[in-house]
């Protein structure tokens, strides 16, 4: 069974940039969350997104956006890019928001922005 | 903030020796999992330990939950090389969503 892919493995933009990374879940899992995680730091929440809505939102700017499609695929979209958008991207998927189910991590989008 | 604080940041020790991390959380939990992540990579669940637990088992990892001092760790065992990765604890509570701490690097030296 194929697990969490996550598209492209790297990306590098220039400031002011948009981009957009990609998600494809666990087949049956109907949760996808996104995180940031900075150089060395820890996991900071981004979106969660589960049956097609958006169930939670981390403290960042209206510039970070996502969406999740009906076969619960995800895009996390970034307006505007700064430097400090510059971090792996993380994906994870679970059959139910999270609430006693283990997520399953893709291996990440790392993003530099110049 | 949410999110909780794992202690030590940083943990050296030999092969052989056991490696305890702890980690507090501020809110009430459903659940509290453990994740290791290699260098920058995704992370990989290690396990899940229910808020009406109080200990868990699996292979050479010991996983404890205190609720009432909202903190948990984990104890590896007969720590391996293979063992170097950072960890990090996380918890889902009443908004459902998986908040991950700040996490523990533990360099496990031959």
């Amino acid at each position: 069974e194929a697990g969490v892919t996550q598209s492209p493995t790297h990306l590098i933009k220039t400031r002011g940039q948009q981009v957009t990374l990609r998600c494809s879940p666990i087949s049956g899992h109907t949760s996808v969350y996104w995180y940031q995680q900075a150089l060395g730091l820890g996991l900071q929440f981004l979106l969660w997104y589960d049956e097609g809505e958006e169930r939670n939102r981390g403290n960042f700017p209206p510039r970070f956006s996502g969406r999740q499609f009906p076969n619960y695929s995800s895009e996390l979209n970034v307006n505007a890019l700064e430097l400090e958008d510059s971090a792996l991207y993380l994906c994870a998927s679970s059959l139910l928001g999270g609430v006693g189910h283990k997520a399953f991590f893709g291996q990440g989008t790392r993003l530099t922005v110049v | 903030s949410q999110q909780g604080e794992e202690d030590p940041q940083a943990l050296s020790i030999q092969e052989g020796e056991n490696a305890t991390m702890n980690c507090s959380y501020k809110t009430s939990i459903n659940n509290l999992q453990w994740y290791r992540q290699n260098s920058g990579r995704g992370l990989v669940h290690l396990i899940l330990i229910r808020s009406n637990e109080r200990e868990k088992h699996s292979g050479r990892l010991r996983v404890t939950l205190d609720t009432s001092k909202k903190s948990s760790s984990l104890l590896i065992t007969a720590s391996r090389a293979a063992d170097t990765a950072s960890y990090f604890c996380a918890h889902t509570g009443t908004a459902s969503k998986l908040t991950f701490g700040t996490g523990t690097r533990l360099q496990v030296m031959l």
